[in-house]
């Protein structure tokens, strides 16, 4: 079955401490993306990665950080320096870096909540 | 940047009533993509659409893509219970780095039995 996996899908840590949220993809993807959302809110764009190796910051990046070691592979971390990491963290991946046919499918969330 | 507006921001209707919602925006997109989120799910693509004027369907729901290349419509006929969720429309530009999307900010349905 190809597709995104996201793990875990619930997170619970306390104040302080970094954590790494998980996202694979066998779809062969060369892009992968990760959102923030936030409840009644829609989708914020923290990282995306267009190659191995290689990573931009998107909208929100700060007191994140990523790395992509590997093309299946994206993982996030939320690090203390994230003001307010509770939220629900979406992974995403498209098929290729430019054309208009790149659509991005997503993974099914990890719901992260910081005690 | 880019943006899209999308409305309505939520729509409360009963069962068998059609839906429909829209996203507009000032720049000129590539590809209309329309986007399903179940509580606590990640979105699910419903229609993706490729050239201005295109008309797709997909089951009950019906995607166009604006003659202006600015604007997309979404409509669901027959509405039952679980259309309820979320809905994203997003738009691809070819001018975009790296093919990101960008997402309105959906439409929230509720749909009473």
């Amino acid at each position: 079955d190809g597709g995104i996996t996201q793990s875990p899908k619930y997170l619970f840590r306390k104040e302080g401490q970094n954590v790494t949220l998980s996202c694979e993809q066998n779809l062969n993807h060369d892009a992968m993306y990760w959102y923030r959302q936030d409840p009644g809110q829609g989708l914020r764009l923290i990282y995306y990665s267009q190659i191995v190796n290689d990573f931009q910051k998107g909208d929100i990046a700060e007191g994140y950080s990523v790395s992509r070691e590997k093309k299946e592979s994206f993982p996030l971390t939320v690090t203390s320096a994230q003001k307010n990491p509770t939220a629900f963290y979406l992974c995403a991946s498209s098929p290729f870096v430019s054309g208009s046919r790149n659509e991005q499918f997503f993974g099914p969330g990890t719901r992260l909540t910081v005690l | 940047g880019q943006q899209l507006n999308q409305s309505p921001q939520s729509m409360f209707i009963q069962e068998g009533e059609d839906v429909s919602m829209n996203c507009t925006s000032s720049s000129i997109f590539n590809t209309w993509l329309w986007y399903k989120q179940d509580p606590g799910e990640g979105p699910v693509l419903l229609i993706a659409l490729y050239k201005a004027g295109e008309l797709t369907s997909n089951g009950r729901l019906t995607a166009q893509f604006g003659i202006t290349r600015k604007d997309s419509f979404l409509n669901i006929s027959a509405s039952i219970p679980s259309d309820v969720g979320i809905y994203f429309c997003a738009g691809l530009s070819l001018n975009t780095n790296a093919g990101k999307s960008t997402f309105g900010d959906g439409t929230t349905l509720t749909v009473k039995p």
